[in-house]
């Protein structure tokens, strides 16, 4: 079945740098892959839609300058964290989406084994 | 828009007894719905999904979950609970096929010996 890798699975860096997470889609392309980000003992909060090619769209609320995202191949995509502070410590996990999924597979995103992200 | 509610953010049931977790949608199209679980740190996999196809889903670990329009709900069940069980379980919808999808805030299941 489809696998979706993430790296790095933890991480943590000092306040004011920037950290970049990336999302791979090992066995299939992925035009879309999306972001969430998970606070403890928290549900999933969608933080953008990122596309092959093109510009990623984001939910409101979301700082696009902070949380930059770049979706550069069909099998790439990275959340680049920048100028982090305490406050975005958390767990990021992404998800993608194979394009060529029928039957069972339509409409099934494979999620990432997540990153979490501390910032001292 | 689409929402889901999930009633009850912890839930507990005795090892043998019966799992029913609650998921309320709101979706102003017929909506895709899901069921996923997360086990701690780690990402999300897929218990089962409705599509518009057979009301009743069947899902692996022996889950499986009810379309009732009538009643706008997707609960979850199981007729016999395993410590395995114990996890986070989150129902979410989506509007159309590849589309973003909402999650519910989540229930905790714990089981007890």
């Amino acid at each position: 079945g489809a696998v979706v890798s993430q790296h790095p699975s933890r991480v943590i860096c000092k306040s004011g740098t920037s950290v970049k997470i990336e999302c791979r889609s090992l066995d299939f392309q992925a035009t879309t892959m999306f972001w969430y980000r998970q606070f403890p003992k928290q549900s999933l909060m969608l933080m953008a839609t990122s596309n092959e090619g093109s510009k990623a769209t984001y939910e409101q609320g979301v700082e696009k300058d902070k949380f930059l995202i770049n979706h550069a191949s069909l099998t790439l995509s990275t959340l680049t964290v920048t100028s982090a502070h305490p406050e975005d410590s958390s767990f990021y996990i992404c998800s993608a989406r194979d394009p060529t999924g029928a039957g069972a597979g339509a409409n099934v995103l494979t999620f990432g084994a997540g990153s979490r992200l501390t910032v001292l | 828009a689409q929402s889901v509610t999930q009633l009850g953010s912890h839930v507990s049931v005795s090892e043998g007894a019966l799992v029913l977790l609650r998921c309320n949608y709101s979706s102003s199209v017929p909506p895709y719905l899901f069921w996923y679980v997360q086990y701690p740190n780690q990402g999300l996999q897929l218990l089962l999904k409705y599509t518009s196809a057979a009301t009743l889903v069947k899902g692996i670990n022996g889950f499986e979950a009810e379309f009732k329009k009538s009643e706008t709900s997707f609960h979850l069940t199981k007729p016999s609970a395993h410590m395995s069980d114990a996890a986070e379980y989150f129902c979410a919808v989506s509007a159309t096929v590849g589309d973003k999808i909402i999650f519910g805030k989540g229930t905790r299941l714990h089981i007890l010996p």
